[in-house]
């Protein structure tokens, strides 16, 4: 049964640090691996999605990679602000069984100013 | 466009009441979800639709009853729910469930309390 780990559980930063959330899956066979953020109370917001032939993919300030031997992603966060303020979820969808989203519990991240 | 839609943004009721959550996608996808987030917690999955067909149901209790009606809606009735029921409830969409690049796009979500 694949279980995704994501450490700290909560970081606080001050204004312009870079900065590293960490995930980990503990069965290599994925399709994917997607990176969410999600503000109190709303939606999730898909931040950047590598499939497993990728190694990184980057979005403006975010840098993500994978490395699906050793079952390990990051989430790079380059000059951080305040309005990046939120809880970072990442999620794999596995090759076995049901194509659904296997969530780690998040990183609630705090830029202070 | 990347946008899903959820209606209504906040739904209180009664635990004897009939509701109905809706939600709308104009991306083409062809692959539907619903999940259940609790405070503090990921989403969890709760039913998925694959091509208007339902796909996926995760041991989901009766009171809870998705519909598809075409392949831009999809409906979640709710009766006889308990207290406990009260969550966010989350739509998604993705291009389909056999594509390695299947990204899954998330709307706002509905704000359910049970009374």
């Amino acid at each position: 049964k694949q279980e995704v780990t994501q450490i700290p559980a909560a970081l606080s930063v001050p204004e312009g640090e870079n900065l590293v959330l960490n995930c980990s899956f503990t069965d290599s066979a994925i399709y994917n691996l997607q990176w969410f953020r999600q503000d109190p109370g709303k939606g999730l917001t898909s931040l950047l999605l590598i499939q497993s032939s990728q190694r990184e993919q980057t979005s403006g300030r975010l840098n993500a990679s994978l490395d699906k031997s050793s079952g390990r992603s990051t989430l790079y966060i380059a000059a951080s602000q305040p309005g990046d303020s939120a809880t970072y979820l990442c999620a794999v969808i596995g090759i076995q069984g049901a194509q659904k989203l296997v969530f780690g519990q998040g990183t609630r991240l705090t830029i202070n100013p | 466009d990347t946008e899903v839609t959820q209606t209504p943004k906040h739904l209180v009721m009664g635990m004897t009441n009939k509701k109905s959550l809706k939600c709308e996608q104009h991306m083409g996808h062809r692959a539907m979800y619903w999940y259940k987030q609790k405070a503090k917690k990921p989403p969890e999955l709760m039913f998925v639709y694959s091509y208007e067909k339902l796909s996926i149901n995760e041991s989901v209790p009766s009171r809870f009853s998705p519909e598809c009606p075409n392949s831009s809606l999809l409906n979640l009735h709710l009766h006889a729910l308990q207290p406990e029921d009260s969550a966010l409830y989350l739509c998604a969409s993705s291009q389909g469930l056999r594509f390695s690049y299947n990204e899954q796009f998330f709307g706002p979500g509905t704000r359910l309390t049970v009374l």
